[in-house]
């Protein structure tokens, strides 16, 4: 069966220090990968997806990036985080267009 | 990104009472899913719809696809404590996943 793995749970930053955020999928090949934000009481934003290797498109300007170094492996990071960076991060994967998607627990970042 | 309005934002309501909530677009979608979302979790799929007036049920929930396939609905019938949750619509078929602004509803035991 398919599982999604992503850690930490929850992080408490200083402003201005760097974050990695780390997604891992198993039991699927070529999963469509995406990154997600919610602020406190909000709905998700989209923030970068991948649908393959080194393949990513970004939806919203800002200081995070992306990167996918494997097939299942999708990183968030960050070089300088900004107060604004703060809220609940989802890593998800999917295999098929019309396919759930299925989600990490989350990682719950404060910055302070 | 296009715009998936979802409405009410905010839901309150007693147990054993009806609800609907809507999930609208100027759009036209191939398909849509609904997920519900809970307190430090991750959304879950509830149900996917594909055809125009298509409608679905899940035990007490009913889900409708409008059928211009720009808009749908999910209707709880009488509501339990444990559909409290943010209740979340999402087209289907593009690569780029987004979701609507989804509704909080609360059910009060």
């Amino acid at each position: 069966s398919q599982t999604i793995h992503q850690w930490p749970a929850t992080l408490v930053q200083p402003v201005g220090s760097p974050l990695s955020l780390e997604c891992t999928v198993e039991g699927t090949s070529n999963p469509n990968l995406y990154w997600y934000r919610q602020a406190a009481g909000r709905g998700l934003q989209l923030l970068f997806y991948s649908v393959g290797i080194g393949q990513i498109s970004s939806e919203v300007p800002q200081n995070l990036s992306a990167s996918r170094p494997q097939d299942r492996q999708f990183i968030l990071s960050s070089k300088k985080l900004l107060l604004s960076d703060s809220g609940f991060y989802l890593c998800a994967w999917t295999d098929r267009l019309r396919s759930p998607l299925h989600f990490g627990n989350g990682t719950r970042l404060t910055v302070t | 990104t296009q715009l998936l309005e979802q409405s009410p934002q905010f839901l309150s309501i007693q147990e054993g009472e009806n609800l609907t909530v809507y999930c609208n677009s100027s759009s036209v979608f191939s398909s849509l899913q609904w997920y519900r979302q809970e307190p430090g979790e991750g959304p879950v799929l509830l149900v996917t719809v594909v055809t125009g007036g298509e409608v679905k049920k899940l035990k007490r929930l009913t889900f409708q696809f409008g059928d211009a396939r720009k808009d749908s609905s999910l209707h709880i019938t009488a509501a339990q404590p444990g559909d409290t949750g943010l209740y979340l619509c999402a087209p289907t078929g593009a690569n780029n996943l987004f979701f609507g602004t989804g509704t909080r509803l609360t059910v009060i035991p």
